[in-house]
């Protein structure tokens, strides 16, 4: 069936360092989707969002990616810090407006 | 504005017992969402409720359902509980079906 799928599970980056984190898609009729970072003890907290008529959003240190034509997804991370350490998930908004999530990947910030 | 709020936190149940968790949304969010969260599993789906109808239902068992009251609030009740259950359950209110997720700190559920 359709899912969402992280390339990998988990990345280490130096402290100020930029962090890229990459997500594939499986339905092309997706128009939404959506970062989401996940601490321990914590539930997901929104990062960025972006539709499907756009290709870059950028937030605060934060930039989103979106290429329809290989359905891949990606999140970069400006001067990643400590505190971006977490679990980081993408989620699509499918056809029937219900948004599904892929497995996440584990950013870890080594000082 | 207050976020999405859970209650129980953290919650120990036996085999066989049933168990009701409740979530409070946003203020404003019309739409709520329910997630298991497991290591093997990862996030997945359990329903939305939108206008106190089931508007979407994941590929879960009978023994879960939900309801959403005219308050927009939620609860979803697991009956016959198995060790697999055991699980962060989360509860994610959006303004309308489609929009972003915002998600409360989760109820731990866990079964003995």
């Amino acid at each position: 069936g359709e899912s969402v799928g992280l390339h990998l599970p988990t990345l280490s980056v130096q402290e100020g360092d930029n962090s890229i984190i990459n997500c594939a898609y499986s339905n092309s009729a997706s128009d939404y989707f959506i970062w989401y970072k996940q601490e321990s003890g914590k539930g997901p907290q929104f990062i960025i969002d972006i539709r499907s008529n756009m290709d870059k959003r950028q937030g605060q240190r934060v930039t989103v990616l979106l290429n329809k034509t290989v359905k891949h997804l990606s999140l970069q991370i400006a001067a990643t810090q400590p505190g971006d350490s977490a679990v980081y998930f993408c989620a699509e908004n499918g056809p029937n407006n219900d948004m599904r999530f892929g497995a996440g990947t584990r950013l870890t910030v080594k000082p | 504005k207050a976020g999405v709020t859970q209650t129980p936190r953290y919650l120990i149940k036996t085999r066989g017992q049933q168990v009701t968790l409740s979530c409070s949304p946003i203020s404003g969010h019309r739409s709520v969402s329910w997630y298991q969260q497991t290591p093997g599993q990862g996030l997945q789906f359990l329903f939305e409720y939108f206008s106190e109808t089931q508007r979407n239902k994941g590929n879960f068992p009978g023994r879960f359902s939900g309801r959403q009251f005219s308050n927009s609030r939620s609860e979803m009740n697991v009956s016959t509980l198995e060790l697999g259950d055991s699980a962060l359950y989360l509860c994610a209110s959006s303004l309308d079906p489609g929009r972003g997720l915002y998600f409360g700190p989760g109820t731990r559920l866990t079964v003995t």
